[in-house]
């Protein structure tokens, strides 16, 4: 059973700093890969998806990684600024088999970023 | 209204009460979604809808009964619920089941009494 766990819970720094977010997955059999933001009382945006086949997507200040071997992914986030503080879940979507099975998206619990100004 | 919709955005209901939760999609989507967002646990797939079919179930208690008229709207009836069914509902879509974009409404916060 595929399990996605991120770390930290949760981040707070200030302003201007680079950071990391981290995000494990116990089967390397997936699909895809994505990166959503989640602002309080809002649904979820979407913010990268890395294929299987990828390593790394780039958006403006954000950078995901991808090591589908050993089970990874991080979130970086360059010159981070106030109006970054948001949830950021990671994402993977399960292999498809047949035409059944349209493989679905399972979730981390999060990790709830604080970008102090 | 553009994207994805979701009405109430706020719900208190008592155990024995029957009440609906309701989405709209107006960007022309095939495949909607229903999810469930506890606090301190991940966000949870219950069912999926292509064309008005139900495709997927993921083992939701019968007390969560959704129904999609058509494609563009999607609902979730909701009878003798338990406080833990608490949580925030996220509704979202997507192009067509399966693709990889999903666009998702802002959720309704459903408190169980």
């Amino acid at each position: 059973k595929q399990e996605v766990t991120q770390i930290p819970a949760a981040l707070s720094v200030p302003e201007g700093e680079n950071l990391v977010l981290n995000c494990s997955f116990t089967d390397s059999a997936i699909y895809n890969l994505q990166w959503f933001r989640q602002d309080p009382g809002k649904g979820l945006t979407s913010l990268l998806l890395i294929q299987s086949s990828q390593r790394e997507q780039t958006s403006g200040r954000l950078n995901a990684s991808l090591d589908k071997s050993s089970g990874r992914s991080t979130l970086y986030i360059a010159a981070s600024q106030p109006g970054d503080s948001a949830t950021y879940l990671c994402a993977v979507r399960t292999i498809r088999h047949g035409s059944s099975n349209t493989g679905k998206l399972i979730f981390g619990q999060g990790t709830t970023l604080q970008v102090k100004p | 209204e553009t994207g994805v919709t979701q009405t109430p955005r706020h719900l208190v209901m008592g155990m024995t009460n029957k009440k609906s939760l309701k989405c709209e999609q107006h960007l022309g989507h095939n495949a909607m979604y229903w999810y469930k967002q506890s606090a301190k646990k991940p966000l949870e797939l219950m069912f999926v809808y292509s064309l008005e079919e139900r495709v997927e179930n993921n083992s939701v208690p019968s007390r969560f009964s959704p129904e999609c008229p058509n494609s563009s709207h999607l609902f979730l009836h909701l009878h003798t619920l338990q406080p833990e069914d608490s949580a925030l509902y996220l509704c979202a879509s997507s192009p067509l089941v399966g693709s990889n974009e999903q666009f998702f409404g802002p959720g309704t916060r459903l408190t169980v009494l």
